[in-house]
């Protein structure tokens, strides 16, 4: 079985750029979140997914928005960026939002915007 | 702002010695789960306990749990080179979603 696919793995971004990441979830998991790492701190959640809909949103600026596919794919998307969202983002799946359980992590795609 | 804190920021250990790293968080939890980060890539799942357990044990991984402290520890035994990573302690804060709230991570470094 695949894991959860992430791509690209790589990006370079000019400031003020759009940018879109994808995510593919475990075969079967309905939930997908996202999370920011920037270098040397530990991730931050910045959105969850459930079913198409939304179940969960971290601090983040309204410029960063996420959807999620009937296949359970989903897109997180970056507006204007900024140097500041230079980071590792990493998708997570889940086979459903309220599981308490460990979470399947992707490679992530690192971002690098200058 | 993050939940949890990971004590030592860094470790650096020789093969076949035991790692410990400590996690401190602050609000109350349903579980409590460590992840390992290889370079800076995607997080790998090692153990989860739950708030009303005490102590769970994976292979050679041991974790505790004590919730009055509002703190947890990872024991790595009998470590080995491949074990060089990143740990990071996760809390689950079961409120609009589901989602976990890392500490910053200690750096294991095994040395062979």
């Amino acid at each position: 079985d695949a894991g959860v696919t992430q791509s690209p793995t790589h990006l370079i971004k000019t400031r003020g750029q759009h940018v879109t990441l994808r995510c593919s979830p475990i075969s079967g998991h309905k939930s997908v979140s996202w999370y920011q790492q920037v270098l040397g701190q530990g991730p931050q959640f910045i959105f969850q997914y459930y079913e198409k809909e939304e179940r969960g949103r971290g601090n983040f600026p309204d410029r960063f928005s996420a959807r999620q596919f009937p296949n359970y794919s989903s897109e997180l998307n970056v507006n204007a960026l900024l140097l500041g969202d230079s980071a590792l983002y990493l998708c997570a799946s889940s086979f459903s939002w309220d599981r308490v359980g460990g979470y399947t992590f992707g490679s992530g795609t690192r971002l690098t915007v200058v | 702002s993050q939940q949890g804190e990971e004590d030592p920021q860094a470790l650096s250990i020789q093969e076949g010695e035991n790692a410990t790293m400590n996690c401190s968080y602050k609000t109350s939890i349903n579980n409590l789960q460590w992840y390992r980060q290889n370079s800076g890539r995607g997080l790998v799942h090692l153990i989860l306990i739950r708030s009303n357990e005490r102590e769970k044990h994976s292979g050679r991984l041991r974790v505790t749990l004590d919730t009055s402290k509002k703190s947890s520890s990872l024991l790595i035994t009998a470590s080995r080179a491949a074990d060089t990573a990143s740990y990071f302690c996760a809390t689950v804060i079961m409120e609009y979603g589901n989602k976990l709230v890392f500490g910053a991570g200690t750096i294991l470094r095994v040395k062979s």
